[in-house]
């Protein structure tokens, strides 16, 4: 079956530091990828999504890039500030009306 | 105006009660889910439900059952509830043949 796997946290950086929040996948077939944030004490929101091979998924200065070679898809901010801290989910699904799968998210603190 | 809303916020009750979950969605979409989020942030779907039919049903005890009236409406109403019920409940909804879900805030439900 399909999983996702993703870097234990929490990941503590400073303000302004480059963040990359590792994530590989197993799947059976050829998945939308997808990043979400829990901010404390609210549901998920989608962060940003790429739906085929090569393709970079990009928002509020978060990018990640579908890499089927080697099955990734890594979060990565050049300059993290403190309203990012928040706990980090890749998943993968696809069309139709299968869910998501999600990894185990990742918690980030980002002090001042 | 709220996407996708869940009653109540928290919810606190005994051993042995029945205790019901709400989740309306405003975005006219046409599936909806139930996740259940564990203390370490653990993500697991547990009901997927496309036009008031059941759709996914994942490895849940029979002590939960959704419920559909419309396919704006989902709940999930929980029998004898048990300790290993206390959780975060996330319901979400999604447009069909579309990966992108949107998640309500969350039910914070503890068993005492």
């Amino acid at each position: 079956g399909d999983s996702v796997t993703q870097m234990e946290g929490p990941v503590t950086l400073s303000e302004e530091a480059f963040l990359t929040i590792n994530c590989t996948y197993t799947a059976t077939g050829y998945p939308s990828l997808f990043w979400y944030v829990q901010y404390p004490g609210e549901g998920l929101q989608l962060l940003l999504k790429a739906t085929k091979a090569d393709d970079k998924g990009s928002n509020k200065g978060f990018e990640a890039t579908y890499r089927k070679e080697t099955t990734s898809f890594h979060l990565e901010k050049g300059s993290v500030q403190v309203s990012d801290s928040a706990v980090y989910f890749c998943a993968l699904g696809y069309s139709g009306y299968s869910t998501l799968t999600f990894g185990k998210g990742t918690m980030l603190l980002v002090s001042p | 105006d709220t996407a996708v809303s869940q009653t109540p916020k928290y919810l606190v009750t005994q051993m042995g009660n029945d205790k019901s979950i709400k989740c309306e969605q405003n975005l006219g979409h046409d599936t909806m889910y139930w996740y259940k989020q564990d203390s370490k942030k653990f993500l697991k779907i547990m009901f997927s439900y496309n036009n008031k039919e059941l759709i996914i049903n994942e490895t849940v005890p029979n002590r939960f059952s959704p419920k559909s009236p419309d396919k704006a409406h989902l709940n999930l109403h929980i029998n004898s509830l048990e300790l290993g019920d206390s959780a975060v409940y996330f319901c979400a909804s999604s447009q069909d043949g579309f990966y992108e879900q949107y998640f309500g805030p969350g039910t914070r439900l503890t068993v005492t």
